[in-house]
């Protein structure tokens, strides 16, 4: 069975700073992997997918993220920081053995600080 | 409308008291999802339907109780709550919930608090 762990519940970074939150993935056949971002008290937006085309995969307010399969890896980044990246992001990979059901990791939370 | 919508946004209600959660997805999807989200705790599927049928219940207690009469509409039905129920419920959509390829549309949510 699938599964997703993302490294850190919290991250804080300087607004400008580099953003970089892990995820690991565990799956027994290539994944579809997912991060999502949630803002306070809304419901969950899609950021990028990964769905076994390009390893880099782009996504939208300037964050990208890339498939590492030797590393089990698809962290995501953003080069520099804003503030209205405050949120809490996702990962997420479709478990290919319960109908594709979504299963996702317990989330980062990250701020920026000023 | 566009995407998936949820009503109420906002719901405080007594243990004694029934009400009901809606969601309505606009996107010509197949699959419906109800999530649990609280405090500390991961995001939690609670039922799926996919075509109006449901094919997911995870171990969800009684008191909550879904229905899907059309592949745009999902109700979750609530009577006799706890308090530790007291959460955000949303509500999600994709093409097709028995695909591989597993895309999720979410709502906004609704904030539940159970007095």
């Amino acid at each position: 069975a699938q599964s997703v762990t993302q490294l850190g519940s919290h991250v804080s970074v300087s607004e400008g700073a580099l953003v970089l939150l892990r995820c690991n993935y565990s799956s027994s056949v290539p994944p579809y992997l997912f991060w999502y971002v949630q803002y306070p008290n809304q419901g969950l937006q899609l950021l990028l997918k990964y769905t076994s085309a390009a390893t880099l995969v782009k996504g939208i307010n300037g964050f990208e993220a890339e498939f590492k399969k030797s590393e089990t890896s698809f962290h995501l980044t953003k080069p520099s920081a804003h503030m209205r990246d405050a949120a809490e992001y996702f990962c997420a990979v479709s478990d290919q053995g319960s109908q594709g059901n979504l299963i996702f990791g317990k989330g980062t939370k990250l701020s920026v600080k000023p | 409308e566009t995407g998936v919508t949820q009503t109420p946004r906002h719901l405080v209600m007594g243990m004694t008291n029934k009400k009901s959660l809606k969601c309505e997805q606009h996107l010509g999807h197949n699959a419906m999802y109800w999530y649990k989200q609280s405090a500390k705790k991961p995001l939690e599927l609670m039922f799926v339907y996919n075509f109006k049928e449901q094919t997911e219940n995870n171990s969800v207690p009684s008191r909550f109780s879904p229905e899907c009469p059309n592949s745009s509409h999902l109700f979750l039905h609530l009577h006799t709550l706890q308090p530790e129920d007291s959460a955000l419920y949303l509500c999600a959509s994709s093409q097709d919930g028995l695909a591989d390829y597993n895309e999720q549309f979410f709502g906004p949510g609704t904030r539940l608090t159970v007095l």
